[in-house]
């Protein structure tokens, strides 16, 4: 079980917004900056946020980040199929990981 | 392009040792940190070890301390993990990760499509 608390699943439908949570502590979340990854069943992980909101180029702008005191989000907006996938939250010069969430499209 | 090519996975039984490789192209390896993250099958990712631009620093996960030693070739273009005292919650898909900086924060902008390592006998 993972220090950073991510919720198992999530899911939505096409078009909706939906949020992903990630809890820490000060210790983690609270004194440093998070980042997030997309992975798709049988790949590599692929960098979708960095440093809490910075998007790395080719990335959709659907995909947003924050964070605040010790927990962090991301926002995936205008939902889309290709979107099912499972997420991962990430800090302390990603030597720590969330547990995931696997996002499902309904 | 940036590529990252794992090899060296396979079965080993517990006890046993195996050495990694990661051939790096398309960037500037030596002005890089890289790191290795595993995947055991059906979980999370988890780090496990990291090592600076030139060599000269790497750390480890707690897991991993002891037992596998990370390190590089600049002149080869190549990372390494040399693995030893294996244990069956080694098993996993192991990843070449490059890291990368913003702000004084580390972040992994690529990855292999890992290798995968079983432990059993």
């Amino acid at each position: 079980q993972s220090v950073l608390t991510q919720p198992p699943s999530a899911s939505g439908t096409p078009g909706q917004r939906v949020t992903i949570s990630c809890s820490g502590s000060s210790s983690n979340i609270g004194s440093n900056t998070v980042n997030w990854y997309q992975q798709f069943p049988g790949t590599a992980p692929k960098l979708l946020i960095y440093s809490n909101n910075q998007r790395p180029s080719g990335v959709p702008d659907r995909f947003s980040g924050s964070k605040s005191g010790t927990s962090a989000s991301l926002a995936i907006s205008g939902l889309q199929s290709e979107d099912e996938a499972d997420y991962y939250c990430a800090t302390w010069d990603d030597t720590l990981f969330g547990g995931g969430t696997k996002l499902t499209v309904l | 392009e940036v590529q990252l090519l794992e090899s060296g996975g396979g079965l080993v039984q517990p006890g046993g040792s195996l050495r990694l490789s990661c051939a790096a192209s398309g960037f500037t390896f030596s002005s890089y940190a890289m790191s290795w993250v595993r995947q055991a099958p059906g979980k999370g990712l988890e780090w496990v070890s990291a090592i600076s631009d030139s060599g000269g620093n790497t750390y480890d996960a707690d897991s991993v301390k002891g037992r596998f030693t990370i390190s590089r070739d600049n002149s080869k273009n190549t990372l390494y993990l040399q693995m030893s005292s294996l244990r069956a919650e080694d098993t996993a898909v192991y990843y070449c990760a490059k890291r990368s900086q913003y702000s004084n924060n580390w972040y992994t902008d690529y990855w292999g499509q890992g290798t995968l390592v079983t432990v059993s006998s």
